[in-house]
């Protein structure tokens, strides 16, 4: 099973910033947490990952609480092109585990 | 860099034929992994590895067969198609706690 869990969807209007909130309340301390995004028809990209501090990069930001139990990542623009399903997981890099994607986020934007 | 590579993009086969799907990476990632998404659906893992001579199960790995005998490729085999098998096939390598890259995938029809 997923470690994450994530809401099925979201809307946000264009040009607003979105949230999106993934909970992880088994997280180990050794578990990188990485967001994907998979536009329609294509394979999924990577956003961004972090292990405890919050990160930025040219796509998103992402938010990591103090217990490490949730984060959430942060558009801080929404584009159309935006519209995707967002994928939060965990990897373990000290084990190479199996990662296990769950449904993720629909994400809409509305113009 | 050509990053992940998957051939073919399209296929279909008859139930009960057999077929190799390619993945092939020129990051000198030692991670890699198969999933497959079907409509609508999330990605479940098929199988995975580590390194080179070294692949695990995963969530759903019946009907498949895999090897690595080099780093740069790991090749998905469906010993005989079924139906069931029709899917989107997608390839991901990445090295030590860095984002996965995935491939453009290949669409399987089974009839």
């Amino acid at each position: 099973d997923a470690k994450t869990t994530q809401p099925n969807s979201m809307e946000s209007n264009e040009e607003e910033p979105v949230h999106l909130p993934c909970n992880h309340s088994t997280i180990s301390g050794t578990d990188y947490i990485h967001w994907y995004r998979q536009l329609p028809s294509q394979g999924p990209e990577y956003v961004i990952h972090g292990l405890t501090s919050n990160v930025n990069n040219r796509m998103a930001s992402l938010a990591i609480a103090e217990d490490r139990k949730s984060s959430t990542l942060i558009l801080h623009r929404a584009t159309l092109r935006d519209a995707a399903v967002y994928y939060c997981i965990l990897r373990d890099v000290t084990s190479y585990d199996k990662v296990i994607f769950g449904p993720g986020t629909s994400l809409s934007v509305i113009p | 860099n050509a990053g992940v590579t998957q051939t073919p993009k399209f296929q279909v086969l008859k139930t009960g034929q057999s077929m190799t799907l390619q993945c092939a990476q020129d990051m000198n990632h030692e991670y890699m992994s198969w999933y497959r998404q079907d409509p609508g659906m999330g990605l479940r893992l098929i199988h995975y590895s580590v390194g080179a001579g070294i692949t695990d199960q995963g969530e759903v790995p019946n009907g498949y067969n895999v090897s690595r005998s080099t780093t740069e490729d790991f090749p998905l085999r469906l010993l005989s198609a079924a139906p069931s098998q029709t899917s989107v096939y997608f390839c991901a390598s990445s090295y030590g706690a860095g984002g996965y890259t995935f491939g453009s995938g290949t669409r399987l029809t089974v009839v």
